[in-house]
């Protein structure tokens, strides 16, 4: 009964090499999350989109993008994964309404050689 | 920016002891306050949270207070045990937007 699941696990890329990470939920939340964690750091929020509507952080590199093409579904493009890039990459959903729990997926730890 | 400070970053405990952390908001809007229990290499998953119109919440050997006025909430566990040992994160939230607090290593020493 997983309700963010997260592919894949794992990710090992090659610096400069793009990368895909997925994320699909079955909880029909309008608001989809993606965050990056290092070493127990917090989570650190990379973008979200409420339903279609992208928001950006203010901080986020231009490197990372994300693609929203349905309501379960969402996407992380890494152009060029640095080195500085290895982290853990969390996806989480959340209702989109005041006093809302965000359920997590159990994240994608990639590393970047 | 808005930001949420927590302390303190590392906590150790004796067994039964208990375990306090604390966390301060600036966002004076935000309206709800989840606390994550974060184990290594795994999600961080919602251990408590309490709303902005109560001042406290309990469950079983964890509760939480909240000063709005100070912008202060606090997570309180009782009777510690070693599977306690984890990393604990605080938010503050606003509509659906989560701002987290930098963390607490808690150990728990049997």
């Amino acid at each position: 009964d997983a309700m963010v699941i997260q592919n894949p696990r794992y990710q090992v890329t090659q610096f400069g090499k793009p990368v895909t990470l997925s994320c699909s939920q079955t909880l029909n939340h309008n608001v989809m999350y993606w965050y990056q964690q290092k070493s127990s750091q917090a989570p650190k929020l990379l973008f979200h989109y409420y339903d279609k509507d992208f928001n950006n952080e203010a901080d986020t590199p231009d490197n990372f993008q994300s693609r929203r093409p349905n309501t379960s579904f969402c996407f992380l493009d890494i152009r060029s994964p640095g080195l500085g890039d290895a982290a853990m990459y969390l996806c989480a959903t959340s209702p989109g309404s005041s006093y809302n729990e965000q359920f997590f997926g159990p994240g994608t730890r990639l590393t970047v050689l | 920016g808005e930001n949420v400070e927590q302390h303190p970053s590392t906590l150790s405990v004796q067994e039964g002891d208990s375990a306090v952390i604390k966390c301060t908001y600036s966002d004076s809007a935000s309206n709800y306050f989840p606390w994550y229990k974060q184990e290594l290499g795994k999600r961080p998953q919602l251990i408590i949270d309490i709303r902005s119109n109560v001042g406290e919440k309990k469950d079983q050997r964890i509760a939480v207070t909240l000063n709005k006025t100070a912008k202060h909430f606090s997570l309180h566990i009782t009777e510690t045990q070693p599977e306690d040992s984890a990393v604990y994160f605080c938010a503050a939230s606003r509509a659906y937007k989560y701002i987290f607090g930098t963390g607490t290593r808690l150990k728990v020493l049997a």
